[in-house]
């Protein structure tokens, strides 16, 4: 069946340095959706990006992923962390023709001074 | 901003009694969903709606009733609760052709 898979439970790094969040998925679909959830603290997930278009890479908020349907992948990543980017983070898969969103099982990360 | 709101936001419930947990949106969207969330297990989707009258299983439904009286309205329902059910519960709404969950604040339950 349709699955993502975030490889990562916990990411701890220092102010400053590039953050990269593993995400890859399943599906039978050619044209999936993907997306990125972020999740603060005592707070519920929103949307912080998507993309549905292979090799275009989409940006928010400084951070960027790109779509590769080649590797099932879609990456997220941003050159400098800043500490208000502690959170859990979510990828999600929206398979063609589906309605119901995918979650892997999100990656924490924890931004040092 | 979508507005979707849950009650009650903490529930401490007996093991064997029904729990009721409720989901209210004013987006006016046909799509509503029940997801828990656990350490380890993300979120996971235990019931949805494409909406009034509509409910189907999501990947987790074994132990849940969903039900969708209207378009704001959709309820999820612990007909026997057991400790397993101790999680925190998110209803969303949205539109398919949006792409974008909008999430309510969340529901911590304690099956004790």
């Amino acid at each position: 069946g349709d699955s993502v898979t975030q490889t990562e439970g916990l990411v701890t790094l220092t102010e400053g340095l590039p953050v990269m969040l593993n995400c890859t998925y399943q599906t039978i679909y050619s044209n999936p959706f993907l997306f990125w959830y972020v999740q603060h603290l005592n707070e519920s997930p929103r949307l912080l990006l998507k993309s549905f278009t292979d090799n275009k890479r989409t940006e928010h908020q400084g951070f960027h992923a790109t779509l590769h349907k080649s590797s099932s992948s879609f990456h997220l990543q941003k050159s400098s962390a800043q500490l208000s980017d502690s959170a859990l983070y979510y990828c999600a898969l929206r398979p063609q023709g589906g309605r119901a969103l995918i979650f892997g099982t999100g990656t924490t990360v924890s931004v040092s001074p | 901003e979508a507005a979707v709101t849950q009650s009650p936001r903490n529930k401490v419930a007996v093991t064997g009694g029904k729990v009721t947990l409720s989901c209210n949106q004013t987006n006016n969207h046909n799509n509503m969903y029940w997801y828990r969330q656990d350490t380890g297990h993300g979120l996971r989707l235990i019931h949805y709606s494409y909406g009034a009258g509509s409910t189907e299983k999501g990947d987790i439904p074994d132990g849940y009733k969903a039900s969708r009286p209207s378009q704001e309205n959709f309820s999820l329902i612990l007909e026997l609760a057991t400790p397993s059910q101790t999680s925190v519960y998110f209803c969303a709404s949205g539109e398919a052709s949006q792409n974008t969950l909008y999430f309510g604040a969340g529901t911590r339950l304690s099956v004790l």
